[in-house]
């Protein structure tokens, strides 16, 4: 079975610009979450869905942060404008098949923002 | 407030010897599971071992295995017979609610 994949792997652009990041979760499940790491501030929660439904987005840092989980099968993590303290690596990790099933995570997007 | 604590920013062991990374959280509820995920250097975030909360037994995978204490909060990870390829981040997992809660991370180096 596939991973959860994620794209793109590497991502550098100029402050201000738009950044997407996308994500398909592992067939089946139906849990999606959105993590920040850093070596600052390790591993942090952004948001997560449950049945395509955002329940927690207190980990976003702010307005310029946005995610969709349009379908089952896709999700998108939206900087804008970016600046270049959102340089970071996201990860995107699925979970399903009942309470306490471990996450299994992408490889993650290394966002750099010149 | 669900927290989980690691102790050791980073910990070297001789390959083929054994290594004890520590890790405690903090949890109100009766009902939860633990995780350890390995990051190697490539990033990627690999599960290791899982625990139930519930079952007092503790698990073990291969070389790897846990030392749960419920009473004490505390979910240690024992790797035995080192190997060039454990040397990565460990980060300790707590998972309530459907939300996971991970520590900071221990760096394990293995020295050949």
């Amino acid at each position: 079975d596939a991973g959860v994949i994620q794209s793109p792997r590497h991502e550098v652009t100029e402050m201000g610009q738009e950044v997407t990041l996308r994500c398909k979760p592992i067939s089946g499940h139906n849990s999606l979450f959105w993590y920040r790491q850093t070596m600052m501030r390790g591993l942090e929660l952004l948001i997560y869905f449950n049945n395509n439904v955002p329940i927690d987005d207190s980990g976003m840092p702010e307005d310029r942060f946005s995610a969709k989980m349009p379908n089952a099968s896709f999700s998108t993590l939206k900087i804008q404008p970016s600046e270049p303290r959102d340089s970071a690596v996201y990860f995107c990790a699925s979970s399903g098949g009942g309470v306490g099933q471990p996450q299994h995570f992408g490889d993650g997007t290394r966002l750099s923002i010149l | 407030a669900q927290t989980v604590t690691q102790s050791q920013p980073e910990m070297s062991v001789q390959e083929a010897e054994t290594v004890t990374l520590s890790c405690t959280y903090d949890t109100s509820e009766s009902d939860y599971y633990l995780f350890w995920y390995k990051q190697p250097p490539s990033r990627q975030m690999i599960l290791v071992i899982r625990q139930e909360a519930y079952k007092q037994q503790n698990a073990t995978e291969n070389r790897f295995s846990v030392n749960f204490q419920k009473a004490a909060k505390s979910f240690s990870l024992k790797i035995s017979d080192s190997q060039l390829g454990d040397a990565a981040m460990y980060f300790c997992a707590l998972y309530n609610f459907n939300k996971f809660y991970f520590g900071s991370g221990t760096k394990l180096n293995v020295k050949p």
